[in-house]
Order: C-alpha cells, then sequence, then structure tokens
C-alpha cells in the first residue's frame, strides 16, 4: 500500500534554512506528481507546491514563490521541501502528498502522509 | 481565480445523513473536485475525485456510507448512517492552470 514518511521538521528561527523530506514507498514514485500541503496550528489546508511526475514542472504557492524549493529523487523515491528565508508565519505541520499519474503539476492529491511539524521561531 | 467556499461548520446526529457542500466560484462551475477528510489530531484522508457530471471515484477502503454528487457549481458529499468516527473537517480540493491546486476553507462536522 501506498506510504509516504515524512521526516526534517523541527525549530528553526526566522531566516534560517530547513530541508524535509518524504520517503515514498507502495507505487511507482517516478510516475507520479507529488504536492507539499501545510497546516498552520488551528487552521485549514494550504497548498505550498507541486512537481510533476518526471521534475520538468514546478509550481509554487504565492506565499512561498522564491523561498521555497520542491525537488525530486527517483533513485531514492524521496521527495524534498527546501525551505529558506524562513519566516514565524511558516510554522505549519507539512504534508507529503500522491497526485495522479502522470500529473504535470495540476492534479488532485489521492494520498497523504502523516505530517511533519515545522516551527520558525527564535 | 479559482475559489472553493465551504460552510464552516455543520451537525447531524448519530445514525442519520449529512450532506456537506462546495462551491465553485463563477466561471469554473464545470471542474472536478476532491473531498478529503481530516479526523482530529490525525493527517488528513482522501476521500473520492468527484466529477461535475456527478460521477465520482472513491478512495481505497472508503465506506459506501461515503457518496459524492453534483449540481451546477456545487459538489456535494453525503454521509449516510453516520458514525461517530466521521467527527472531522472535510475539505474539498480542485486544481487547475494558473492556480493549480486550490483547498476550501474546511466544513467541521460535528455528529451529536
Amino acid at each position: 500500500q501506498v506510504q509516504l514518511v515524512e521526516s526534517g521538521g523541527g525549530v528553526v528561527q526566522p531566516g534560517r534554512s530547513l530541508r524535509v523530506s518524504c520517503a515514498a514507498s507502495g507505487f511507482t514514485f517516478s510516475t507520479y506528481g507529488m504536492h507539499w500541503v501545510r497546516q498552520a496550528p488551528g487552521k485549514g489546508l494550504e497548498w505550498v507546491a507541486v512537481i510533476s511526475y518526471d521534475g520538468s514542472n514546478k509550481f509554487y504557492a504565492d506565499s512561498v514563490k522564491g523561498r521555497f524549493t520542491i525537488s525530486r529523487d527517483k533513485s531514492k523515491n524521496t521527495l524534498y521541501l527546501q525551505m529558506n528565508s524562513l519566516r514565524a508565519e511558516d510554522t505549519a505541520v507539512y504534508y507529503c502528498a500522491k497526485g495522479q499519474a502522470y500529473c504535470g503539476g495540476d492534479c488532485p492529491i489521492e494520498n497523504w502522509g502523516q505530517g511533519t511539524l515545522v516551527t520558525v521561531s527564535s | 481565480q479559482l475559489v472553493l467556499t465551504q460552510s464552516p461548520s455543520a451537525s447531524a446526529s448519530l445514525g442519520a445523513s449529512v450532506k456537506l457542500t462546495c462551491t465553485l466560484g463563477s466561471g469554473h462551475s464545470g471542474y472536478a473536485i476532491a473531498w478529503h477528510q481530516q479526523q482530529p489530531a490525525k493527517g488528513p484522508r482522501f476521500l473520492m475525485n468527484l466529477n461535475s457530471d456527478g460521477s465520482y471515484n472513491k478512495g481505497d477502503g472508503i465506506p459506501d456510507r461515503f457518496s459524492g454528487s453534483s449540481s451546477g457549481a456545487e459538489r456535494f458529499l453525503t454521509i449516510s448512517s453516520l458514525q461517530s468516527e466521521d467527527e472531522a473537517d472535510y475539505y474539498c480540493q480542485t486544481w487547475g492552470t494558473g492556480s493549480h491546486v486550490v483547498f476550501g476553507g474546511g466544513t467541521k462536522l460535528t455528529v451529536l
């Protein structure tokens, strides 16, 4: 069955960087678009970024554009989110999510990870 | 701009049925959506993809009590024979060129 396991969350100071990872298993990773979605404490879901199945397309929410970078390593079946210039408002649980097969970037989410908490605080 | 609107809250009695609504913004009434459930203190779970014609495809292991339907710009999630574990937040999600992926604000369902 599909498994998505996030890691790398923690406490980081404003302005610093952090990279979170998502280990994928139970499906052919290289054929699915992948998303990052976050949820601030007590708030709703906010889409962050998507990468196409082949890594050729990457799209970002305006709130993170220019600061966050999504990437994938098919040899390791792993999705990444590099977060730079972190702000207090980036504090959230970050979820890795699997999209549809051969998704070029705009596609529904069909599986979720359990999330990793990122806290930006001095 | 792609927008999804949900009522903040809903309630229904144990064993009854409830119908949650997600409304697509102007000019986007033909879009498909997805429904996701988030139980307290848990990560979200995919429920189904729902098309504008009312056809839907559910995720693995989603009970028959969950069904979808559509009317114009409105997309519905119906939960029948409500159980205590159905008390959760329910989010709709859509996707499209430009906006990429959008979530509704979520509906908090209380089972009385």
